[in-house]
């Protein structure tokens, strides 16, 4: 079965300053890899994804995200935080194995950027 | 576009009650999804449907609860009776028809749920 880990509950990061939230995934096949965001109240936002192809996807709001097999790793990255880039961020894994239409969502890591 | 609309946003019930929320996906999408997010456990996948007809129902937590989707436009998650450990944000997304698995999902607003 998929899964996904984000191995830290709040990232705390100044304005201007690089954002990084960690994702590792475990799959059987071949991993199907996303970033989501959710605001306050609402529900959550695509922002990109990895399928195939180049390791360094680009994504909504500057975002990017960098694919890493060996290290079964799918990071995201900002060069330069926004406070409107306080939020919940949600790593998720498909497994490519066996036609699976499951997407399994890893626990979500607090962003908070400090003005 | 209207979204994916949820309803109630909120509910506040008793221990016993039954309890039904709502969604209405995105015209368009024929695959729907609804999952639970909590603290502890995160978000979950409890069931999804293609074409009306569900097709993965293994995260349902038990027999109190059930999901129907009686026609392209509408579904309901009901949970009868209704426990405190229930309480939570429940989610619906959606899926454009065609569209393959890779494709991104479309989520509402949620319903929080309160059990007392």
């Amino acid at each position: 079965a998929q899964s996904v880990a984000q191995p830290e509950d709040q990232v705390n990061v100044a304005e201007g300053n690089p954002l990084t939230v960690k994702c590792t995934y475990s799959v059987s096949g071949n991993p199907y890899l996303f970033w989501y965001v959710q605001y306050p109240n609402r529900g959550l936002q695509f922002l990109l994804k990895y399928i195939t192809g180049d390791n360094l996807v680009k994504g909504s709001y500057g975002f990017e995200a960098e694919f890493n097999k060996s290290q079964t790793s799918f990071h995201l990255k900002k060069p330069s935080a926004l406070v409107s880039d306080s939020a919940l961020y949600f790593c998720a894994v498909r497994d490519g194995l066996g036609g699976n239409n499951r997407l399994a969502f890893g626990k979500g890591n607090q962003v908070v950027v400090i003005p | 576009d209207a979204g994916v609309i949820q309803s109630p946003r909120h509910e506040v019930t008793e221990m016993g009650q039954e309890v039904t929320l709502r969604c209405k996906p995105i015209s368009g999408h024929n695959s729907l999804f609804w999952y639970r997010q909590t603290m502890m456990r995160g978000l979950e996948l409890l069931i999804y449907f293609n074409n009306n007809v569900p097709i993965d129902d293994s995260g349902m937590p038990e027999d109190r609860f059930s999901a129907k989707m009686p026609n392209a436009s509408f579904s309901t998650l009901k949970i009868q009776p209704s426990e405190p450990r229930d309480s939570a944000v429940y989610f619906c997304a959606s899926r454009p028809t065609g569209s393959s698995y890779n494709s991104p999902l479309h989520f509402g607003n949620g319903t929080r749920l309160t059990v007392t």
